[in-house]
C-alpha cells in the first residue's frame, strides 16, 4: 500500500485563496518532507519538517505535524497562479535515509 | 552548476529491446536514486547508491539494473524492455545520507514501450 497519502487528490481554488493539503503516513518519522512538482519537471524540495515540531514556515508555506495522528498539513496562503502544481509529501521508511518514500500526490490548481 | 540532467528527454522502444537512462550530477552528492511515476501512483524508488561502487534495491527493482563507476553518474538499464515499463523515470541525488538533506531531482526520461 501507499504510504504518505495526500488528500485531496485534486483541488481548484481562485488565485488569493488559501489551499490547505493533508498527508497521512504510516511509520514513525524522523522527518517529513514536502515537494512541489510542475507539469513535465522534476520534484522540488519544499520544506522539512522535523519529528519533535509542530509547525514549521517558509514564506506563504505553513508545515504543521501532528504525530498522535501520523499527518501533516501544508497551507499555501494568498496563493497565485504560478503554485498551480502537484504538492507531494516524503517520509522515509527505512529510517536510515536511504529510501525515501512519496505519496500520490495533491494537483493543486490556482485559477486566474 | 547543472544540478541533476538526465538523457534523453524521450524515449519509444519495442518489447524485448534494451537501453540506458543516463544521469549526471555535477553537486558531487553522495546518494543517487532512479523512480518511475505513473499516474495515480506517485513515485516509486528502482535503485539507489550511498557511493560509487554501491547500489542497493528499493521497492521495485524488477528489469532494471544500475551500476555506480563515478560519484557523479547513476546509469539505468533496461535489459529488455516490457509495456510495464512504460513511465516517466526521475534521477534524484541528496548530499549525503543526512535525512534532513533534500532530494534533488532531474527533469526526467518519458519512455514509451510498445
Amino acid at each position: 500500500s501507499q504510504q504518505g497519502e495526500e488528500d485531496p487528490q485534486a483541488l481548484s481554488i481562485q488565485e488569493g485563496e488559501n489551499a490547505t493539503m493533508n498527508c497521512s503516513y504510516k511509520t514513525s518519522i524522523n522527518n517529513l518532507q514536502w515537494y512541489r512538482q510542475n507539469s513535465g519537471r522534476g520534484l522540488v524540495h519544499l520544506i522539512l519538517i522535523r519529528s519533535n515540531e509542530r509547525e514549521k514556515h517558509s514564506g506563504r508555506l505553513r508545515v504543521t505535524l501532528d504525530t498522535s495522528k501520523k499527518s501533516s498539513s501544508l497551507l499555501i496562503t494568498a496563493s497565485r497562479a504560478a503554485d498551480t502544481a502537484s504538492y507531494f509529501c516524503a517520509e522515509d521508511l527505512s529510517g536510515s535515509a536511504r529510501q525515501l518514500t512519496f505519496g500520490s500526490g495533491t494537483q493543486l490548481t490556482v485559477l486566474p | 552548476n547543472a544540478g541533476v540532467t538526465q538523457t534523453p528527454k524521450f524515449q519509444v522502444l519495442k518489447t524485448g529491446q534494451s537501453m540506458t537512462l543516463q544521469c549526471a550530477q555535477d553537486m558531487n552528492h553522495e546518494y543517487m536514486s532512479w523512480y518511475r511515476q505513473d499516474p495515480g501512483m506517485g513515485l516509486r524508488l528502482i535503485h539507489y547508491s550511498v557511493g560509487a561502487g554501491i547500489t542497493d534495491q528499493g521497492e521495485v527493482p524488477n528489469g532494471y539494473n544500475v551500476s555506480r563507476s563515478t560519484t557523479e553518474d547513476f546509469p539505468l538499464r533496461l535489459l529488455s524492455a516490457a509495456p510495464s515499463q512504460t513511465s516517466v523515470y526521475f534521477c534524484a541525488s541528496r548530499r549525503d545520507l543526512s535525512s534532513r538533506a533534500p532530494l534533488h531531482f532531474g527533469n526526467g526520461t518519458r519512455l514509451t514501450v510498445t
